[in-house]
């Protein structure tokens, strides 16, 4: 049982390059969230999904895209990366409340973007 | 709009000693769940304990216990017998009971001294 998993672990991107995060759960959670961190703000939620084929937007979605094509993986996409996006993301996972799960998240380890 | 602050910004602890870290939320709910995350310099974020609004028994795990003070919407954290490994930045975080998304505060970050 693996948990949460992202990958990669790191990456350097140039302005205006595309890239896409894995994130991998085996929990079989209905919910996963995409996070990010940065200096002083704590985590802020990016996109997230509540089951399979589908996505919502969080705080700040701007900037990036979700797909939830199958249940275990939840993929992040940046189309055109910028400085801005520099930041450590966090993808998490958890089961569906409303279904009398727990409401706890689990996270990945997390991977770190710098885009120059 | 639900908001999580911490106003501690960096906190420092003897080992073996107790530290308490701050935390308020605003909130018009009435049930809600409260959540505390570790995460050390692996960055890997860690539940440490977490309380659901409506029990008015503070939650403990181990070493970790909480002043849950639900009219004065506080929820700090008690870290007993401080040891090496605690040292790390503490995230306060918030859950409405019917909503799917967590918000957290900006942190604390905990050094530990030898």
């Amino acid at each position: 049982n693996a948990g949460v998993t992202q990958t990669p672990k790191f990456r350097v991107l140039k302005t205006g390059q595309s890239m896409t995060l894995l994130c991998a759960q085996d929990m079989n959670h209905e919910y996963m969230y995409w996070y990010r961190q940065d200096p002083g703000m704590g985590l802020r939620l990016i996109h997230y999904s509540v089951g399979e084929g589908t996505t919502a937007k969080g705080e700040v979605p701007d900037g990036y895209n979700v797909s939830r094509l199958k249940k275990q993986n939840f993929l992040l996409g940046l189309e055109s990366a910028a400085p801005s996006q520099t930041s450590v993301y966090f993808c998490a996972s958890s089961y569906d409340i409303r279904a009398g799960g727990q409401e706890t998240q689990y996270f990945g380890p997390g991977t770190r973007l710098l885009v120059l | 709009a639900q908001t999580v602050t911490q106003s501690q910004p960096e906190m420092s602890v003897q080992e073996a000693e107790t530290v308490t870290l701050s935390c308020t939320y605003d909130t018009s709910e009435s049930d809600y769940y409260l959540f505390w995350y570790k995460q050390p310099p692996s960055r890997q974020m860690i539940l440490v304990i977490r309380q659901e609004a409506y029990k008015q028994q503070n939650a403990t795990e181990n070493r970790f216990s909480v002043n849950f003070q639900k009219a004065a919407k506080s929820f700090s954290l008690k870290i007993s017998d401080s040891q090496l490994g605690d040292a790390a930045m503490y995230f306060c975080a918030y859950r409405k009971t019917s909503y799917d998304k967590v918000i957290f505060g900006p942190g604390t970050s905990l050094s530990v001294i030898p």
